[in-house]
């Protein structure tokens, strides 16, 4: 069965700074991955998805990230930071074709001027 | 598009209490699933529908709950005999079919306590 890591609980950073969110995963199987945020007392956002071809997917509010087979991550990247990304990110992966999702237990990305 | 919405927002009941949350996917989503989510941890899979028909349950869904969604449109999640490890997050999503399921539109949740 699939499992997904996220090593880093908290992530704290400076406004316009560049941060980068890890994600790990298992699988013995093909994956589809996804990043997903949630802001307080919300549900949660699609950010990106890979699901083939280019392994750097970019997504909204200017995220990216970076799917590695080899070391099977897909680490979240931003540039510059804005107060406003003030929330929790979670890596999820479906696998072998299934569309039901298995989350990580979350990044708490706090961003402060 | 309204997106997927949830009610009620919040609950609060007894333990021993029977509860019922419903969610309305987006009306043209075939796919929908239930996730629970407690403090500090991801969501959970809990069960998924396409259409009417439920195709998947994970074995956190001990036989207290139930889900239904009995014209393809809205589902409800009930849960008999509430105890207090009931007590998250319980959220909604829905999907198209194709690549398109890949894609899950989430609701904002029903936050679950039980007393």
């Amino acid at each position: 069965a699939q499992s997904v890591t996220q090593l880093d609980s908290q992530v704290p950073v400076f406004e316009e700074a560049p941060v980068e969110l890890r994600c790990n995963y298992s699988s013995s199987v093909s994956v589809y991955l996804f990043w997903y945020v949630q802001y307080p007392n919300q549900g949660l956002q699609l950010l990106l998805k890979y699901l083939s071809g280019s392994t750097l997917v970019k997504g909204i509010n200017g995220f990216e990230a970076e799917f590695n087979k080899s070391q099977t991550s897909f680490h979240l990247r931003k540039p510059s930071v804005h107060i406003s990304d003030t929330a929790e990110y979670f890596c999820a992966v479906s696998e072998g074709g299934y569309s039901t999702l298995t989350f990580g237990k979350g990044t708490m990305l706090l961003v402060s001027p | 598009d309204t997106g997927v919405s949830q009610n009620p927002r919040h609950k609060i009941t007894k333990r021993g209490q029977n509860v019922t949350f419903r969610c309305d996917p987006i009306s043209e989503h075939n796919r929908l699933y239930w996730y629970r989510q407690t403090l500090g941890q991801g969501p959970e899979f809990l069960t998924y529908f396409q259409n009417e028909a439920q195709l998947e349950k994970s074995r956190l869904l001990s036989d207290r709950f139930s889900a239904e969604r009995p014209k393809g449109s809205f589902s409800t999640l009930e849960i008999q005999r509430t105890e207090q490890g009931d007590s998250a997050m319980y959220l909604c999503a829905s999907s198209g079919t194709g690549l398109n399921s890949y894609e899950q539109y989430f609701g904002p949740g029903t936050r679950l306590t039980v007393t």
